[in-house]
């Protein structure tokens, strides 16, 4: 089946240094790919949509300077938490589907856990 | 967004089926219904989806109301394993926004 990974599974920083989080579908290839944060006993929120090639697409209230997605190719996206603060700290989780499938599941990752200090 | 409704928790006992209730009452004619479900500290993982008809797989069954407004997520013997967090999520343009979800829990 479909596999995502992600990396790392979990992290701790210091408060205004950035982190990087690598999303890679392993056995197809994604033109879009999606990153969520989910707060503990929440639910996931989208944070922005992931087109290779181009710009994210951010959701409302998401700041795309302090997140920055690259797309690259059409098996790697990755997200940048830049400056983290203690309030970044969170379960950021991303996913995929297959190229040109827009109704087929989504594959998830397994999340990166963020601890900022 | 169009939004689904579920109840915030179900328990069941071991080896008995489930039904997980899903409302969506402002679902257009061309969403999707998926489900997934999320154990603590992990990614969603993917359980069935649906348009119209009625569906099965291995892990579970979708049942889907004829005008498209409800659905139920049937497991025919829930398992300890299958206590999770359950989201019924309209596919909106490829998008999937999150709700609450139904927290279940299995008793032995």
């Amino acid at each position: 089946g479909a596999v995502v990974s992600q990396h790392p599974s979990w992290v701790i920083c210091k408060s205004g240094t950035s982190v990087k989080i690598e999303c890679r579908s392993l056995d197809f290839q994604a033109t879009t790919m999606f990153w969520y944060r989910q707060f503990p006993k929440q639910s996931l929120m989208l944070m922005a949509t992931s087109n290779e090639g181009s710009k994210a697409t951010y959701e409302q209230g998401v700041e795309k300077d302090k997140f920055l997605i690259n797309h690259a190719s059409l098996t790697l996206s990755t997200l940048t938490v830049t400056s983290a603060h203690p309030e970044d700290s969170s379960f950021y989780i991303c996913s995929a589907r297959e190229t040109g499938a827009t109704n087929s599941p989504l594959h998830f990752g397994n999340g990166t856990r963020l601890t900022v200090t | 967004d169009a939004k689904t409704t579920q109840p915030n928790s179900m328990e069941s006992n071991e080896e008995e089926p489930v039904h997980l209730p899903c409302n969506h009452s402002t679902i257009s004619g061309t969403d999707y219904i998926h489900w997934y479900r999320q154990l603590p500290s992990q990614g969603p993982e993917y359980v069935i989806h649906g348009l119209t008809s009625n569906v099965n797989n291995r892990m579970a069954s979708l049942a889907i109301a004829e005008d498209r407004k409800s659905s139920t997520l049937i497991l025919h013997r829930a398992t300890l394993r299958d206590a999770a967090v359950y989201y019924c999520i309209l596919n909106q343009g490829g998008k999937l926004i999150f709700g609450q979800g139904t927290e279940l829990s299995v008793k032995p």
